[in-house]
């Protein structure tokens, strides 16, 4: 089976640095992938890793262990609209994403 | 805009009614999902679909029942629902010959979403 960890909810400052944390246990992994979702709209994508390290995406970034089963995406600069839910998911092989229960950043001034 | 559209957008019904919910898309793209998603539980796939003659099953799939009509249509049917089927419902599409150089990419694209309410 699949199973993915992450924090339920994190508060941060605006225009400081936030890490939202993700690790998984899956019996298959090509990548893992980060979804954003505001209040009320679509989960729309963000980013992928297949291989370790970091991943850099304007403010984004996203990072990749494979050893240690672990990701995680930062948040630089934060703005007030990046307040929303943020899931990462697993692509276990060829079979449909397994997605985190999601973590709610809520930015603060 | 190529797009994945959803109807209705808001539904509300009573225990025991036949619903469904239709999703349609102009991606093109040959795969398509639906996902149930409740409050603090993420998105749980209940139905997928690699190409119109494929169709399995996802993690929570009792109780419902899906059609793909053609590739760009993938209803989801909820045959006598039942009050804890309430929840925001998202069809998804994706396109594996979109590989980005990385193996296992999979964006997936999301309908705006249909909320039931089962009384």
């Amino acid at each position: 089976g699949q199973s993915l960890e992450q924090p339920s909810e994190v508060t941060a400052v605006e225009g400081a640095i936030v890490q939202i944390n993700c690790t998984y246990q899956t019996s298959g992994f090509y990548g893992l992938s980060w979804y954003q979702q505001h209040d009320g709209g679509a989960p729309t994508f963000l980013s992928y890793n297949a291989l370790d390290g970091l991943e850099e995406t304007g403010r984004f970034s996203s990072f990749l262990s494979r050893s240690d089963s672990y990701g995680y995406l930062l948040l630089q600069e934060l703005q007030m609209k990046d307040s929303a839910s943020y899931f990462c998911a697993v692509t276990p092989g060829n079979t449909p994403l397994v997605f985190g229960k999601g973590t709610r950043l809520s930015v603060i001034a | 805009d190529a797009d994945v559209t959803q109807t209705p957008r808001n539904r509300i019904t009573k225990t025991g009614k036949r619903i469904m919910l239709e999703c349609s898309q102009t991606k093109g793209h040959d795969r398509m999902y639906w996902y149930r998603q409740d409050p603090g539980l993420g998105l749980r796939l209940i139905y997928y679909s690699f190409d119109v003659k494929d169709i399995n099953k996802g993690e929570i799939s009792d109780g419902y029942s899906v059609s793909r009509q053609a590739q760009a249509k993938f209803s989801l049917s909820l045959e006598s629902a039942i009050p804890n089927q309430t929840a925001l419902y998202f069809c998804a599409t994706s396109d594996p010959r979109v590989s980005s150089g990385s193996l296992g990419y999979n964006e997936q694209f999301f309908g705006p979403g249909t909320r039931l309410t089962v009384l």
